[in-house]
């Protein structure tokens, strides 16, 4: 069972647009969420993260919305820059006291084309 | 620097025969995990530590071992590798998974392929 779904394994925007990712989850347990951005060779590094309790979290030209109600996510790059183009795996984080658990998502393919 | 180490960074195998893939971080975290990532399945988390001599499994532990005698080092074992296992694995540590400082860092990964 799924937990963390990216539905759209790729996306491909103009340079200086914007770039909407989407995350879906089901389990209303998850307290926190993170993306993660990977470059191909490499290990993903963290991105940015928001709180079960926010629905916004804003960092420079990120930008992570979170709907509860819709059990949604979604991660906005504006404006969107060629070095953007990379895989972004969206995680939930479900737990409590000192164990904790992050379930990641399939991930999405960005590709920004100057 | 602050940072994840896996060797080695690409390997070739042959069925059965064992292997240990090391991780190592510097940054004195208490959490370590592993992880495997496969077209089309994203990142599936096979074994995690939340400190010394506390392991847990993940998504997809079968056919893996670890191990969390110290803190800096938490290697990956494959005690009989099969050709379901080639992947790409990743090491990561946090300082903890509670609170806000969450974020996971990444080890640049490691290519196995078992023939």
């Amino acid at each position: 069972d799924q937990q963390v779904k990216q539905n759209s394994p790729s996306l491909s925007v103009q340079e200086g647009r914007i770039s909407i990712l989407n995350c879906d989850y089901t389990n209303s347990m998850f307290d926190y969420f993170l993306w993660y951005k990977k470059y191909p060779a490499e290990g993903p590094t963290f991105l940015i993260s928001i709180s079960s309790i926010k629905d916004k979290n804003e960092d420079g030209r990120f930008t992570v919305f979170l709907n509860k109600s819709a059990k949604h996510l979604s991660l906005h790059i504006v404006p969107s820059q060629p070095g953007d183009s990379a895989v972004y795996f969206c995680a939930a984080r479900v737990g409590g006291g000192s164990n904790y658990k992050l379930t990641f998502g399939k991930g999405t393919l960005l590709t920004v084309n100057p | 620097e602050a940072q994840v180490t896996q060797n080695p960074r690409y390997l070739i195998t042959v069925t059965g025969k064992k292997l240990t893939v090391t991780c190592s971080q510097n940054m004195n975290h208490e959490y370590m995990s592993w992880y495997r990532q496969d077209p089309g399945l994203g990142l599936r988390q096979i074994y995690y530590s939340m400190n010394v001599e506390v392991t847990d499994k993940g998504d997809v532990p079968e056919g893996y071992k670890v191990s969390r005698k110290e803190k800096r080092n938490f290697p990956l074992i494959l005690e009989s590798p099969s050709p379901n296992q080639t992947s790409l694995y990743f090491c990561a540590s946090s300082s903890s998974l509670a609170g806000a400082n969450n974020e996971q860092f990444f080890g640049p990964g490691t290519r196995l392929t078992v023939l």
